[in-house]
């Protein structure tokens, strides 16, 4: 078990809904990442938050956002949804000094989304 | 979409077996990583590598981080039942913040 807890596990939206994630990081860990798996696939880089503000992004559209709080816990937010969208998303803790780390990350178990 | 090519896509072994999967890249890495996916859990960080060249063991398990930079292998010895996940490379360029690269994954089934 590596301490980072994701909630809630499974939920199903429909198309155009809006959605809330939430992630509490692992204790000492500064630096929170999601991505999303799709089925079949690796995970895809959505974004990194470091002292409450996104310090690195990947090929995700802006209605795909986030929140860093002062205990280190993050939200993912997506606003009108698509069934793509559809897909387990994982949030990682890391420690990490000006934003940088070392790559070793500690993933939750994931919250599967399902967009009807 | 991935950048990083993974094979093979999935292999069946009896246990006892020794196993190896390699990943590609068409861009160098700084860093290597292999994590293990177990159905229902995100992945669990396995073996890390920071220099080309750099062979590393943890238990069963030996990476490598290629002379190029370009790829990695892992190597399983001695397979057990509870070696059965999926098994992702990863790469990360650079340390200016943790997006890393997934390969598409190597499903590992093991027979008893």
């Amino acid at each position: 078990e590596t301490g980072v807890t994701q909630s809630p596990t499974h939920l199903i939206k429909t198309r155009g809904q809006q959605v809330t994630l939430r992630c509490s990081s692992q204790s000492g860990h500064n630096t929170v990442s999601w991505y999303q798996q799709a089925l079949g696939q690796g995970p895809q880089f959505i974004f990194q938050y470091y002292r409450e503000e996104e310090n690195g992004r990947g090929n995700f559209p802006p209605r795909f956002s986030g929140l860093q709080f002062p205990n280190y816990s993050s939200e993912l937010n997506v606003n009108a949804l698509e069934l793509d969208d559809s897909a387990l998303y994982l949030c990682a803790s890391s420690f990490g000094t000006s934003g940088a780390n070392t790559g070793e990350l500690f993933f939750g178990e994931g919250s599967r989304l399902t967009v009807l | 979409g991935q950048q990083l090519n993974q094979s093979p896509q999935s292999m069946f072994i009896q246990e006892g077996e020794d196993v190896s999967m390699n990943c590609t890249s068409s861009s160098i890495f700084n860093t290597w990583l292999w994590y293990k996916q177990d159905p229902g859990e995100g992945p669990v960080l396995l073996i890390a590598l920071y220099k080309a060249g750099e062979l590393t063991s943890n238990g069963r398990l030996t990476a490598q981080f290629g002379i190029t930079r370009k790829d990695s292998f892992l190597n399983i010895s001695a397979s057990i039942p509870s070696d059965v996940g999926i098994y992702f490379c990863a790469g990360l360029r650079g340390t200016s913040y943790g997006k890393l690269t997934f390969g598409q994954g190597t499903i590992l089934t093991v027979h008893p």
